[in-house]
């Protein structure tokens, strides 16, 4: 199976900073990778598909990275709907794993 | 629009049975591949399975193989998984996931999910 290791596992920040998270596959998954958003007591929600591609009406602020085995999600300018848990996926193979989730919180 | 609901998940004890249900409506359910993701509470996302949109592949984690079965009936536009020999390790909301379009398993569309608690 494919591990998936994201970093950090939370972060504080303010609103209008940059944010970027990082994730690594135990093995390349080419650029088969999804990020997803979750706020509390909701389902997940894709933000990025294809390691970079902008998932339709998700704001431009969202961007991906990467290929092989490390990815990034970055945040250009935090705003306040945007603190959430964010976890990274790899679509190469089955089983499809999840990294252990980022939460991003305010400072 | 899309819509998925999920039904079907209690509190349920050690080694009975369940099956959970997703009603699927807004898209041509038939034509789309549908999984099943887990998440214990306050823990992380966990992938379970997926079926093909015609219920010709059906893959499973490894934690799940020889007690859970995917289905669908593509008549009703609902996707089921039937669930034996639950354990408290199984005990998490599970959602059903529509399979974005395209060859790759992202997804797209999740239901609001369904909670089974299972107790030793």
């Amino acid at each position: 199976d494919i591990q998936m290791t994201q970093s950090p596992s939370s972060v504080s920040a303010s609103v209008g900073d940059r944010v970027t998270i990082t994730c690594r596959a135990s093995q390349g998954v080419r650029s088969w990778l999804a990020w997803y958003q979750q706020k509390p007591g909701k389902p997940p929600k894709i933000l990025i598909y294809g390691a970079s591609s902008l998932q339709s009406g998700v704001p431009s602020r969202f961007s991906g990275s990467g290929s092989g085995t490390d990815f990034a999600l970055t945040i250009s300018s935090l705003q306040p709907e945007d603190f959430a848990t964010y976890y990274c996926q790899q679509a190469n193979s089955f089983p499809l794993t999840f990294g252990g989730g980022t939460k991003v919180e305010i400072k | 629009q899309v819509l998925l609901v999920e039904s079907g998940g209690g509190v349920v004890q050690r080694g009975w049975s369940l099956r959970l249900s997703c009603a699927a409506s807004g898209f041509p359910f038939g034509s789309y591949g549908m999984h099943w993701v887990r998440q214990a509470p306050g823990k992380g996302l966990e992938w379970v399975s997926y079926i093909r949109y015609d219920g010709s592949a059906k893959y499973y984690t490894d934690s799940v193989k020889g007690r859970f079965t995917i289905s669908r009936d593509n008549s009703q536009n609902t996707l089921y998984l039937q669930m034996n020999s639950l354990i408290p390790e199984d005990t998490a909301v599970y959602y059903c996931a529509k399979k974005k379009e395209g060859d790759t398993d992202y997804f797209d569309y999740w239901g609001q999910g369904t909670l089974v608690s299972v107790s030793s």
